[in-house]
C-alpha cells in the first residue's frame, strides 16, 4: 500500500530533550514536506525537500532540522524542544511534478508532540 | 494574518442541510485544493482546481475557483454525519515547492 509512516505517533517529552521524528515514503517520491498543525493555524511548512541532499526552509523553520540522505526518508529533528513546539505534525510527500501541475501532496497520519 | 481566511471556522448543522464553506485571499493562486481530515489522520485530497472559474463536482460536494483565482468556495448539499471533519483549502502560487493552507472549517453534521 502507497504510503508515508511516521513515528512516533505520539510523544510526551520535557524541554531540551533531542528528540527525532521519522518520516518515510514507499512511492519513490522526490518531494517531501513537514507541517505543523495548530489550532485555527491550518498547516505551515516547516522544511521541505525536493530530492536527495536538498532541503530548504519552509515557513516556521526556527527550532527544527532536517536531513535528507535517502529518498524514502525525511527525519524531523528538534535539537533542543521547547513548549511552543508542542503540536501536531505531519509529514507529507509528492512526485516531483504531478501530471496535472498542481502540488497533490499524501500525508502521513501525524504525530502528537507534547513539550513540557 | 494567514494568506488563505477559511469561514467559518466552526459549523455544526443537522443531516440534510446544505452549507457552503469559503475561502479567500487577496492573492492569486495557480491551482487550489481541498482537502478533508478526519481525527487522527492526515489531510486526505478532495479535489484540484486550476482554472479561473472552473466548477468540479464530487458526488454531493461542489468546487468552485473563483474567476480570478484568489478564492473558492466547497458547497455540499444534504450533509450527512459522514461529511464530519475538519475541511482545508490550500493554494498553490505555482508549480514549485509552496502550498498555502486555510485554517481550516471544522464541521460537524448532526443525525
Amino acid at each position: 500500500e502507497a504510503q508515508v509512516t511516521q513515528n512516533p505517533r505520539y510523544l510526551i517529552t520535557v524541554t531540551g530533550k533531542k528528540l527525532t521524528v521519522t518520516c518515510s515514503q514507499n512511492m519513490n517520491h522526490e518531494y517531501m514536506s513537514w507541517y505543523r498543525q495548530d489550532p485555527g493555524l491550518g498547516l505551515r511548512q516547516i522544511y521541505y525537500s525536493m530530492n536527495v541532499e536538498v532541503t530548504d526552509k519552509g515557513d516556521v523553520p526556527e527550532g527544527y532540522k532536517v536531513s535528507r540522505k535517502e529518498k524514502r526518508n525525511f527525519p524531523l529533528i528538534l535539537e533542543s524542544p521547547s513548549p511552543n513546539q508542542t503540536s501536531l505534525y505531519f509529514c507529507a510527500s509528492r512526485p516531483r511534478q504531478s501530471t496535472s501541475g498542481a502540488n497533490v501532496l499524501t500525508f502521513g497520519a501525524g504525530s502528537r508532540l507534547t513539550v513540557l | 494574518t494567514q494568506l488563505l481566511e477559511q469561514s467559518p471556522q466552526f459549523l455544526s448543522i443537522q443531516e440534510g442541510e446544505n452549507l457552503t464553506v469559503y475561502c479567500n485571499s487577496s492573492s492569486v493562486f495557480s491551482s487550489l485544493q481541498w482537502y478533508r481530515q478526519e481525527p487522527g489522520e492526515g489531510p486526505v485530497l478532495l479535489v484540484t482546481v486550476v482554472t479561473g472559474g472552473e466548477v468540479k463536482k464530487l458526488k454531493r460536494l461542489t468546487f468552485q475557483f473563483g474567476d480570478a483565482r484568489k478564492d473558492s468556495s466547497l458547497h455540499i448539499t444534504a450533509a450527512q454525519p459522514g461529511d464530519t471533519g475538519l475541511y482545508l483549502c490550500a493554494g498553490a502560487r505555482n508549480a514549485g515547492n509552496m502550498l498555502t493552507f486555510g485554517g481550516g472549517t471544522r464541521l460537524m453534521v448532526k443525525p
